[in-house]
């Protein structure tokens, strides 16, 4: 069993375009986050959320935009996709969100803007 | 500004000897610093955490070191093997923040 799984693993699409990414987690963890890593695989927290609830929003373009409809699942809705947009974007998963027991990932989503 | 840094050249050494891996910042007060291993095409896992008033933490062949007064972790593998080849990330909290801030990574590759 998948502990943090994230669909689809690839995502190929035109500039302009609006796209979704989902996340589930099966571990009972309370906070789930969005990280992007970009092409120098540097990775940057976007958001968090805690049992359902905001609780980091980076400073992130509001073409960004999470919904957590449980505390299992942390999805990402982007509109009007750029070609700075292309990244490979991770789910990820803690207990708490004070996370000292490590932060579970997803295997991430490679999004192509083209 | 506040900095997170790893050493961006690769570290490449034979097997069985022993890595060290640097992980320095500035400008944080972390609670404490973690430790991830990422694969080419996968997601960063978690390996090891340290707390601030910790001086050093084990587990099988990793250590990790934590000096709050040089702003510095050392991360070693013991008798390393080929299959420890991955890049190795650091990752540390600042107090009250409630985010993991990453390193940039430093990649290991231990030959044969």
């Amino acid at each position: 069993d998948t502990a943090v799984s994230q669909t689809p693993k690839y995502l190929v699409t035109q500039m302009g375009n609006d796209k979704s990414i989902k996340c589930e987690q099966n571990l009972g963890h309370d906070t789930m986050y969005w990280y992007k890593q970009d092409s120098k695989k540097f990775l940057k927290i976007m958001f968090s959320y805690n049992n359902k609830e905001l609780i980091i929003n980076e400073t992130v373009p509001n073409r960004f935009s999470p919904k957590s409809p449980d505390k299992a699942h942390l999805n990402l809705h982007i509109n009007s996709l750029e070609l700075g947009d292309s990244a490979v974007y991770f789910c990820a998963s803690s207990q708490d969100h004070q996370g000292a027991q490590g932060y579970t990932f997803g295997s991430g989503t490679r999004l192509t803007v083209v | 500004s506040q900095k997170i840094e790893q050493n961006s050249e690769a570290l490449n050494i034979q097997e069985g000897k022993t890595a060290t891996l640097t992980c320095n910042y500035t400008n944080y007060s972390p609670a404490y610093l973690q430790w991830y291993r990422q694969d080419p095409g996968r997601g960063p896992v978690f390996l090891l955490l340290i707390r601030e008033n910790e001086k050093e933490k084990r587990k099988e062949r990793l250590k990790v070191t934590f000096d709050t007064t040089l702003k510095q972790s050392l991360f070693h593998i013991t008798a390393s093997q080929p299959a420890d080849s991955a890049t190795y990330l650091c990752a540390l909290e600042n107090t009250g923040f409630q985010k993991l801030v990453f390193g940039t990574g430093t990649r290991l590759l231990v030959s044969p």
